[in-house]
């Protein structure tokens, strides 16, 4: 149980346009779901908080309206790169929590973003 | 603030060998503490985890004991196998929050 799924698994992007990527929890329902970002090597680094039905919060540092993010449902959580540049290019992991299940966070496969 | 500091890798063992990769905390209250998994090309996976001083995280051979004296949570295993190779990912989640803060991760290559 606790399946959370990503897709796609990886995408390569011309410079300029936008992407999205879709988060699904198959097994449970996702009271809160976040994106990370992981650059080679290195930790991952939270990008924002999303519960359902509301807005998202956003770490320090990271654009609103460069990253979109929206929690539309208990099972699907989406965040669109827009206006991708090669600097965008990273690994984009979600993961997510509910309540039922305590406070252990589930994690999604990734999706490697390439922008060329 | 909170933060996690692990041990820097690259780690490279033998098999059988003896793993220990140490990782302390910062944290305000009694923060639950994480050990996370990432195999090459895949997400992180919830290896083991510890909600209370004192208490001993274990699976699949692995074990961590949350050490509030040190604010320590260092991970184990007696007997490591080439399958055990990837990034392990020490982590923190106050009490009161959803986020998790993670260290910088380790990279653990066994040897056959």
């Amino acid at each position: 149980g606790a399946v959370v799924s990503q897709h796609p698994s990886w995408v390569i992007c011309k410079s300029g346009t936008s992407v999205k990527i879709e988060c699904r929890s198959l097994d449970f329902q996702a009271t809160t779901m976040f994106w990370y970002r992981q650059f080679p090597k290195q930790s991952l680094m939270l990008m924002a908080t999303s519960n359902e039905g509301s807005k998202a919060t956003y770490e320090q540092g990271v654009e609103k309206d460069k990253f979109l993010i929206n929690h539309a449902s208990l099972t699907l959580s989406t965040l669109t790169v827009t206006s991708a540049h090669p600097e965008d290019s990273s690994f984009y992991i979600c993961s997510a929590n509910s309540g039922v299940l305590g406070d252990t966070q589930y994690f999604g496969p990734g999706t490697r973003l390439t922008v060329l | 603030g909170n933060s996690v500091t692990q041990m820097e890798g690259p780690v490279t063992l033998s098999e059988e060998a003896f793993l220990t990769i140490n990782c302390t905390y910062t944290a305000t209250g009694y923060p639950s503490l994480f050990w996370y998994v990432q195999y090459p090309g895949e997400g992180l996976q919830l290896l083991l985890k510890a909600t209370k001083a004192d208490d001993k995280g274990s699976n699949k051979g692995f074990e961590a004991t949350y050490r509030k004296e040190t604010t320590s949570f260092h991970l184990e295993k007696g007997s490591v196998q080439v399958s055990d190779s990837a990034v392990y990912f020490c982590a923190l989640k106050p009490g009161s929050a959803r986020q998790l803060t993670f260290g910088s991760g380790t990279q653990l290559t066994v040897l056959p």
